[in-house]
């Protein structure tokens, strides 16, 4: 069964204190890995897909990774504006539907 | 250019009753999924459009779920009977492709 397992849930940190989301993932054949970002009341707005291991996307302060089991979305030096929830999710089953994490909540202390 | 949007942003539904909602995807994207996501939970997959043909309803939870997309492009999810349960917020997403989707800002269902 495919499946998608993030960590930590929760994560605080002061601005300017870098550091990494976690995303774990099972899936028969890799079709894509997603990060999106969803602030309170909103839908999830897309960051970075990701096809092969070793494959590297930046945005900003934001650097997804990619290997054969999981995912890494690194934040440098984060900034308050960076607070909201980071959702990974890769693309499964016949027609290509997102199977999604719970999400790491982040937030960035002034 | 325009993003997804749905309509209404919020409903409050006595159980039992009917609720419609609607989603209308970018401009010229064929593929359309909608997803329901609970609180602190990631999204889940209900069903997925590519034009006006319904490929995949796999995971609408009961038969009490239906979504339509006649013309291949505005897309109604409706769920008849609302139970308590069903209080989620119902995401909608249009793809050109399967792979890269665009969300909408979501439907939040409370059932009293």
């Amino acid at each position: 069964e495919d499946q998608v397992t993030q960590s930590p849930e929760a994560l605080r940190l002061q601005e300017g204190e870098s550091s990494s989301l976690n995303c774990s993932y099972t899936v028969s054949g890799l079709r894509g890995l997603f990060w999106y970002r969803q602030d309170p009341g909103k839908g999830p707005e897309f960051l970075f897909t990701l096809y092969s291991a070793g494959e590297e996307k930046e945005k900003e302060r934001l650097k997804a990774t990619l290997t054969k089991k999981e995912s890494f979305l690194h934040i440098t030096a984060p900034k308050p504006e960076d607070s909201a929830t980071y959702l990974c999710a890769v693309a499964g089953g016949s027609q290509g539907n997102l199977i999604f994490g719970k999400g790491t909540k982040l937030s960035v202390k002034p | 250019g325009a993003g997804v949007s749905q309509s209404p942003r919020y409903k409050v539904a006595k159980r039992g009753q009917d609720v419609a909602l609607r989603c209308d995807p970018i401009s010229g994207h064929v593929s359309l999924f909608w997803y329901q996501q609970a609180l602190g939970q990631g999204p889940e997959f209900l069903t997925y459009f590519q034009n006006e043909a319904q490929l995949d309803k796999s995971g609408l939870p009961s038969d009490r779920f239906f979504a339509e997309r006649p013309e291949g492009s505005v897309s109604t999810l409706k769920i008849q009977r609302t139970q308590q349960e069903d209080s989620a917020v119902y995401l909608c997403a249009s793809s050109l492709s399967t792979y890269e989707q665009y969300f909408g800002p979501g439907t939040r269902l409370t059932v009293t």
